[in-house]
């Protein structure tokens, strides 16, 4: 299948935890990206790697750490976790000015 | 920033009727998506239209760039429409900052 995927699907942790988020694609895109989506549903970028460089990072705080080991492959880290970073998650990618696509999210519940 | 509304924010239809769901940007454009977001939470992309008319079955978008609109319809609507719409806009000058609209919530019932 020929998709954007990212594990886990479900994350519960602690606050004051670190977790990881991975993300993979195999569509040949050369942008990839992470979304925040909160509980009012609005959705915001956070940050855009093109052919693995940073592109834009959205005044994100800096406990959130993307990382693209190669252009398929997206990861967020994320360092003490707390409450507000409930939320979920959203990959993507596409080829620069065309259309995005979405990964499945990953619900991130902080407690 | 630039500046995305939708409306109607709710829309509750009957199963067979047609809706027209609109974004209003408040800048220049080179990049205009339209994303249905399914009650599972999945988001998929319906149009990639930063201008003229595309048509995709029952879906159709409009955008007009120049009067800063795009229009979504959708005929004869299945409740496997449901769900909420996104529109997203790329503001010239901001290479692959997709902004988001807050969406419209529709709702088709039997």
């Amino acid at each position: 299948d020929t998709a954007v995927s990212q594990t886990p699907k479900y994350l519960v942790t602690q606050m004051g935890n670190d977790k990881s988020i991975k993300c993979e694609q195999n569509l040949g895109h050369d942008t990839m990206y992470w979304y925040k989506q909160d509980s009012k549903k609005f959705l915001k970028i956070m940050f855009s790697y093109n052919n693995k460089e940073l592109i834009i990072n959205e005044t994100v705080p800096n406990r959130f750490s993307p990382k693209s080991p190669d252009k398929a492959h997206l990861n967020l880290h994320i360092n003490s976790l707390e409450l507000g970073d409930s939320a979920v998650y959203f990959c993507a990618s596409s080829l620069m000015g065309q259309g995005l696509h979405f990964g499945n999210g990953t619900r991130l519940t902080v407690t | 920033g630039i500046q995305v509304e939708q409306s109607p924010p709710d829309l509750i239809l009957q199963e067979g009727a047609n809706s027209t769901l609109r974004c209003n940007f408040s800048d220049s454009v080179n990049n205009l998506q339209w994303f249905h977001q399914n009650p599972w939470g999945q988001l998929i992309n319906l149009f990639y239209i930063p201008s003229g008319t595309k048509q995709n079955g029952r879906l159709s978008a409009t955008t007009v760039a120049t009067e800063r609109y795009s229009l979504l319809y959708i005929s004869s609507s299945q409740t496997t429409d449901s769900g909420v719409y996104f529109c997203a806009v790329e503001n010239t000058g901001t290479a692959s900052k997709l902004t988001f609209g807050t969406g419209t919530r529709l709702q088709v019932t039997l």
